[in-house]
């Protein structure tokens, strides 16, 4: 089967930088993706994954490591505007999104 | 260019009810799709459609129904609603696979 796990919740302050973590189990893969959902409101893209390495683009960037089964995003320069909830899926052998729990972070001043 | 609605933003339902939850997207995306989300779980996707005239089920398809009324549009039915499927419900929609997906506003559905 599938699974994937991220912390529930991290807590950082403002203008620092932070990485959330992301690891999956799974039969078939055909990309990781990061969302970001702020509280009440839809998932955004942030990044897709589908190669080892890193994927920068502005103050956040994605890292995958297949062979480990691991992904983290990391935030560079904390705005209080990334508080928000972090969501990490895993696209299947299907083409299907399989959803992490997502990572609720809390920026401090 | 308004990206994917979805109408009613809220709705309270008694056991028992039908209703009907509509989305529209005007990206020209051949794939729309039907989540759930509840506290303290991931997305799960109910059922999705990879083009006009087709529809297939997801992770969690029992006690609903779709349609895929054309290319924009994407239609989730509740026949007979429960208190278990107080939830969110969001629709995205995607160019193809793998593609990221652009959700709607979302769905807030309480069932008494």
């Amino acid at each position: 089967g599938q699974n994937i796990d991220q912390p529930t919740e991290m807590t950082a302050t403002e203008g620092a930088i932070v990485q959330i973590n992301c690891t999956y189990q799974t039969s078939g893969f055909n990309g990781l993706f990061w969302y970001q959902q702020h509280a009440g409101e839809a998932p955004t893209f942030l990044s897709y994954n589908v190669l080892d390495g890193l994927e920068e683009k502005g103050r956040f960037s994605s890292f995958l490591s297949r062979s480990k089964g691991y992904s983290y995003l990391l935030l560079k320069e904390l705005q209080m505007k990334d508080s928000a909830s972090y969501l990490c899926a895993l696209m299947d052998s299907n083409y299907q999104l399989i959803w992490g729990a997502g990572t609720k972070l809390i920026i401090k001043p | 260019n308004a990206g994917v609605t979805q109408t009613p933003k809220f709705r309270v339902l008694k056991t028992g009810q039908s209703m009907t939850l509509l989305c529209a997207q005007d990206m020209n995306h051949e794939y729309m799709y039907w989540y759930r989300q509840d506290p303290g779980m991931g997305l799960r996707l109910i059922h999705y459609s990879v083009g006009e005239g087709t529809t297939a089920k997801g992770e969690v398809p029992d006690g609903y129904n779709v349609s895929r009324l054309n290319k924009r549009e994407f239609s989730l039915r509740l026949e007979s609603a429960a208190p278990s499927q107080t939830s969110v419900y969001f629709c995205a929609s995607s160019l193809r696979d793998p593609h990221e997906q652009y959700f709607g506003p979302g769905t807030r559905l309480t069932v008494t």
